[in-house]
């Protein structure tokens, strides 16, 4: 299975941008590069997905290096609410189902 | 819309009890899934059902574990001789379509078992 690569933990301060980035150096060509984000006593939540193409939608945006072998989430104006562990995770081969890693804990500062 | 449910959110067993955990997918989806999320771990991969057939249950960490959807919504989880590392959040989603890589999935908030 295809392994990805993310910080533990990050900080941010509350409506600056944050940039969580994720490493897949192993990342097959069809593998698509998948984005949750789980909330403190909350099941995962889907947050956005790409291919090669950045992807932009109402939660946040998907920048995919040229290499496909980064990425990096981002999230235009961090809010409180917005504290969670963000899941990086490589999906193609996995017969549907999600492998998670451990993630980056996000905290955001008021 | 109503999203996925499950029940009980919390349950504590004697070790060796058993245990039977619900989930109630969002309508019409035809996937399901149960995760395991031990305490500060991301969520692993138990089992999958495609509609009521169970096509991958190779996460299934001893044969104690024993998942059903027999009309192809409502799913119980069942853990038998439950002991103390059976102790983590089971987790189920629901998607629209059967083992799509694009599939969105929808998850419930958990039910916390805690083995004594």
């Amino acid at each position: 299975d295809a392994k990805t690569t993310q910080p533990n933990s990050m900080e941010s301060n509350e409506e600056e941008p944050v940039h969580l980035p994720c490493n897949h150096s192993t990342i097959s060509g069809t593998d698509y590069i998948h984005w949750y984000r789980q909330l403190p006593s909350q099941g995962p939540e889907y947050v956005i997905h790409g291919l090669t193409s950045n992807v932009n939608n109402r939660m946040a945006s998907l920048a995919i290096a040229e290499d496909r072998k980064s990425s990096t989430l981002i999230l235009h104006r961090a809010t409180l609410r917005d504290a969670a562990v963000y899941y990086c995770i490589l999906n193609y081969n996995q017969g549907g189902k999600l492998i998670f890693g451990q993630g980056t804990e996000l905290s955001v500062k008021p | 819309g109503a999203g996925v449910s499950q029940s009980p959110r919390y349950k504590v067993a004697k070790r060796g009890q058993d245990v039977a955990l619900r989930c109630d997918p969002i309508s019409g989806h035809v996937s399901l899934f149960w995760y395991q999320q031990a305490l500060g771990q991301g969520p692993e991969f138990l089992t999958y059902f495609q509609n009521e057939a169970q096509l991958d249950k190779s996460g299934l960490p001893s044969d104690r574990f024993f998942a059903e959807r027999p009309e192809g919504s409502v799913s119980t989880l069942k853990i038998q001789r439950t002991q103390q590392e059976d102790s983590a959040v089971y987790l189920c989603a629901s998607s629209p379509r059967p083992r799509d890589p694009l599939n969105e999935q929808f998850f419930g908030p958990g039910t916390r078992l805690t083995v004594l």
